[in-house]
This record gives C-alpha cells, sequence and structure tokens, in this order.
C-alpha cells in the first residue's frame, strides 16, 4: 500500500459544528503532517507528528486540534471554524530523516458556512 | 531563512518545447530539493527530488539540477505535452526538523 487515504473527501460545517478530519497510511512512515491550501496557492504546514508526538505547530489557532492515536492514523479535530478556514486539507506522510519526499493525500475539500 | 523564491508565477509553451523553473533558497542547511506536480483539483504529486550530494538528476523528461554554491536548482521538461499542464512547486527541506517548505508555484500551460 502505497497511499495517503484521507476522508472525507468533501466537508461542508457550520460554524458552531464540530467535526473531524481523518488520515491513515500504511506505509511505515512514522512522520505524518497536516497542511491546509488555498486556491492558487502552495500548501502550507499546521502541524508535523514524528513518531506520534506533536513536533511542530506553526502558530495554528487552538479551533484546528490534531491528533495521532498510533502510527497509522492522524486525525484532525475541527471546532468553532470560520468561513476563512474553507480550504483543501491535505495529509501527508514521510519516512523519518530530513531528505524523503512527503506522500500526499487526495485531500478534504472543506466548506465553512 | 527557510523560505524558497520560485520563478517564474506562469509559463506558457508550445507542445513539444522545453520548459524550466527555477528555485532558490536561502538556508544553507538545505539539503533535499523536491519537486511536485499538482492538477486542478488532485494532490501534489512527486515527480522528481534531488539530494544535496547530487549535481544533476534526470527521469525520462525531467530532470532537475541543483547548484549548491549558488544556492538554487532548477527544474527541467523537454518535449512537453498538453498533460504536463499543471501547478508545479519546489520545496526544500533540511536542518533540524522534517519539515518541507514550499515555493509558490508556476503554472505550466502546454499549448497544442
Amino acid at each position: 500500500d502505497t497511499e495517503v487515504t484521507q476522508t472525507p473527501k468533501h466537508l461542508v460545517m457550520g460554524m458552531t459544528n464540530k467535526k473531524s478530519l481523518k488520515c491513515e497510511q500504511h506505509m511505515g512512515h512514522r512522520a505524518m503532517y497536516w497542511y491546509k491550501q488555498k486556491a492558487k496557492k502552495p500548501p502550507e504546514l499546521m502541524f508535523v507528528y514524528s513518531y506520534e508526538k506533536l513536533s511542530i505547530n506553526e502558530s495554528v489557532p487552538s479551533r484546528f486540534s490534531p491528533e495521532c492515536p498510533n502510527s497509522s492514523l492522524l486525525n484532525l479535530h475541527l471546532h468553532a471554524l470560520q468561513p476563512e478556514d474553507s480550504a483543501l486539507y491535505l495529509c501527508a506522510s514521510s519516512p523519518t530523516g530530513q531528505d524523503y519526499g512527503y506522500t500526499f493525500g487526495s485531500g478534504t475539500r472543506l466548506t465553512v458556512v | 531563512g527557510e523560505n524558497v523564491e520560485q520563478h517564474p508565477s506562469t509559463l506558457s509553451v508550445q507542445e513539444g518545447d522545453s520548459a524550466v523553473i527555477k528555485c532558490t533558497y536561502s538556508d544553507s542547511a538545505s539539503n533535499y530539493f523536491p519537486w511536485y506536480k499538482q492538477e486542478l483539483g488532485k494532490r501534489p504529486q512527486l515527480i522528481i527530488d534531488i539530494r544535496s550530494n547530487v549535481g544533476e538528476k534526470k527521469d525520462q523528461r525531467i530532470a532537475v539540477t541543483l547548484n549548491k554554491t549558488a544556492k538554487h536548482f532548477s527544474l527541467h521538461i523537454t518535449e512537453t505535452q498538453p498533460e504536463d499542464s499543471a501547478v508545479y512547486f519546489c520545496a526544500r527541506s533540511g536542518g533540524s526538523n522534517y519539515k518541507l517548505t514550499f515555493g509558490k508555484g508556476t503554472l505550466l500551460t502546454v499549448n497544442p
């Protein structure tokens, strides 16, 4: 299995809702990432997990809460989002180490209404 | 710092021509330089990468060159085809974490 699987593919949520994005990989990668991508922009790093521990939080607002239950799963819990949080949320994974490319999931297209 | 400058932001070529996209970085700790292709509505996909101990790498019609002294690297696509049309992102990593920093992207259009 050489894929990163993200669910759901599309999500529409109200500003008072609580929802979660899920990401799964079975490549044995021990680094996992959440990225946010706005239209016509590069992916923007949100969180990095290394060996299931949060190693980087790029000053992301607390309405985004990551979780890494095990080495194959990564969640992003969403609460009280704003319309400007609407974007494509990409999960990625890589072997640990500094010279490996990421494998990206196909993303969750999030719309906050 | 960790920033990457990418040029041009848009590039239009005729089918069969070559396309070159250039990136520069400033962090001397950078040691890994991947290139991603992202088609509209799809995920970024790794198309080629190069490590700091190598000056050039080629994979069929795609090549990447790295000049560590000048701190720049380039993507070369030869014999372009309409299906090469996409946004291309350069990136770099290195230093004390696994963070990839992306350039702003180049929208490549290959006209038939």
